[in-house]
């Protein structure tokens, strides 16, 4: 079964805390991804690991970093929690630099920060 | 880069409805076009998608065209239904940065 797995589901923090998403595949993707989503907002890309520790800024990396020493693991920290970092957050996966497959997305986290 | 553009933020439309829901994109080569599907509480899921040799994608009623003349992807669907009731995001990946690109979404809200 072709999943994307993400732990926790809900998550409150206290601000100046530190967060730690983590993200599990079973379809030995090369390519994963950390977004986050704003209500009435797209998603936006945070980072982007192409394989294990080859991972790339994306679009808002700013306060954010993330860890991958397995393939099918991809975590995203949160150092010192901000009140601004209360979004939802989405782990997703696809073949390395395959144009014509599809992205699986998890679940998602919905982090809140107090 | 690469970018696609979607001007309808919201849609609201009643059960049997006909669907449309614009999608736009720039690109300097033709990619692959996809359709997500977001439903409540749930992460993004392929919805369709349309390469240049198919042109045409068509799943669960919805359908969308690849057309080159006036780079548009549009969604649509003959009749609406209230469990169709979604967020719709169109995509594709940049052929330079190898990174997904979507759209901003389009909220589709059905009533019965």
């Amino acid at each position: 079964d072709m999943k994307v797995t993400q732990m926790p589901r809900y998550l409150i923090k206290r601000m100046g805390e530190n967060v730690l998403l983590e993200c599990g595949q079973d379809m030995s993707h090369e390519t994963m991804y950390w977004y986050r989503q704003d209500p009435g907002l797209g998603l936006q890309l945070i980072y982007i690991s192409y394989d294990v520790d080859s991972n790339s800024e994306g679009d808002i990396p700013k306060g954010y970093r993330v860890s991958r020493k397995k393939r099918e693991h991809f975590s995203l920290i949160l150092d010192s929690a901000k009140t601004n970092q209360t979004s939802v957050y989405f782990c997703a996966s696809s073949l390395l630099r395959d144009k014509n497959t599809e992205v699986f997305f998890g679940k998602g986290t919905r982090l809140t920060v107090v | 880069g690469d970018s696609v553009t979607q001007k309808q933020g919201q849609v609201t439309l009643s059960e049997d409805d006909f669907l449309f829901i614009n999608c736009t994109y720039s690109t300097t080569t033709y990619p692959t076009l996809f359709w997500y599907v977001q439903y409540p509480g749930q992460g993004p899921q392929l919805l369709l998608k349309v390469t240049t040799a198919n042109n045409k994608g068509i799943s669960r009623g919805f359908e969308a065209t690849y057309d080159k003349g006036t780079t548009s992807f549009h969604l649509q669907k003959a009749s609406v239904q209230e469990s169709d009731s979604a967020v719709y995001f169109c995509a594709l990946v940049d052929t330079n940065t190898d990174k997904v690109v979507f759209g901003t979404g389009t909220r589709l809200q059905v009533s019965p």
